[in-house]
């Protein structure tokens, strides 16, 4: 049972250039959730889905897209990387009211 | 405006000292409270669910505590091993599907 994993760990991106972050969960957890951690700040809810093929605006949803086509997965995107998006990414998952269970995290540095 | 505030920012202990953080919050309608562990580059760890004033929740050495206003996180002769930074987060009852984190405690206890 690994819980929830997130795929990459680390990642470089230069400005302007894009990819997805894979966050896949074994517990059949309905909710899932991406935040972003700065220092200072706390977790900040990005998107989040309340089940397949469904996925909503959390409090810093500018810049990201999402996609639930799986249960068991969540992608998040960058379609076009900035400085500002810097940052260390948290997956997490729940049953509905529950509390959540979250990955390792991906540091994120964008030049 | 839904907002959860820790303190302190940072806590240095002896070991075996006692002591509380704090998590106080304004939400349109409480409908749970969450604390968290987080360890250096992991991924917070859930502690403890608190759903109405009143209740206590215990785990080894920590004692949670709900009021309607603030939560405490008490420690009680903490031990090296305690050391983290401890996240206190708020469900709201307007949108049960989102989560408000504190920026966090930051604990070091030392032997």
């Amino acid at each position: 049972n690994a819980g929830v994993t997130q795929t990459p760990k680390f990642r470089v991106l230069k400005t302007g250039q894009s990819m997805t972050l894979l966050c896949a969960q074994d517990m059949n957890h309905e909710y899932m959730y991406w935040y972003r951690q700065d220092p200072g700040m706390g977790l900040r809810l990005i998107h989040y889905s309340v089940g397949e093929g469904t996925t909503a605006k959390g409090e810093v949803p500018d810049g990201y897209n999402v996609s639930r086509l799986k249960k068991q997965n969540f992608l998040l995107g960058l379609e076009s990387a900035a400085p500002s998006q810097t940052s260390v990414y948290f997956c997490a998952s729940s049953f509905p009211s529950y509390e959540q269970y979250f990955g390792p995290g991906t540091r994120l540095t964008v030049t | 405006e839904d907002q959860v505030t820790q303190s302190p920012e940072a806590l240095r202990l002896q070991e075996g000292e006692s002591s509380s953080l704090n998590c106080s919050y304004t939400v349109s309608g409480l409908r749970g409270l969450f604390w968290y562990r987080q360890d250096p580059g992991k991924g917070p760890e859930f502690l403890f669910t608190l759903y109405s004033a009143g209740e206590e929740k215990e785990k080894e050495r920590l004692k949670a505590t709900l009021t309607k206003k603030e939560s405490f996180l008490h420690i009680t002769a903490p031990k090296p091993e305690d050391s983290a930074t401890y996240l206190c987060a708020v469900q709201a009852g307007g949108n049960f599907n989102k989560f408000y984190f504190g920026s966090g405690t930051k604990l070091n206890v030392k032997p």
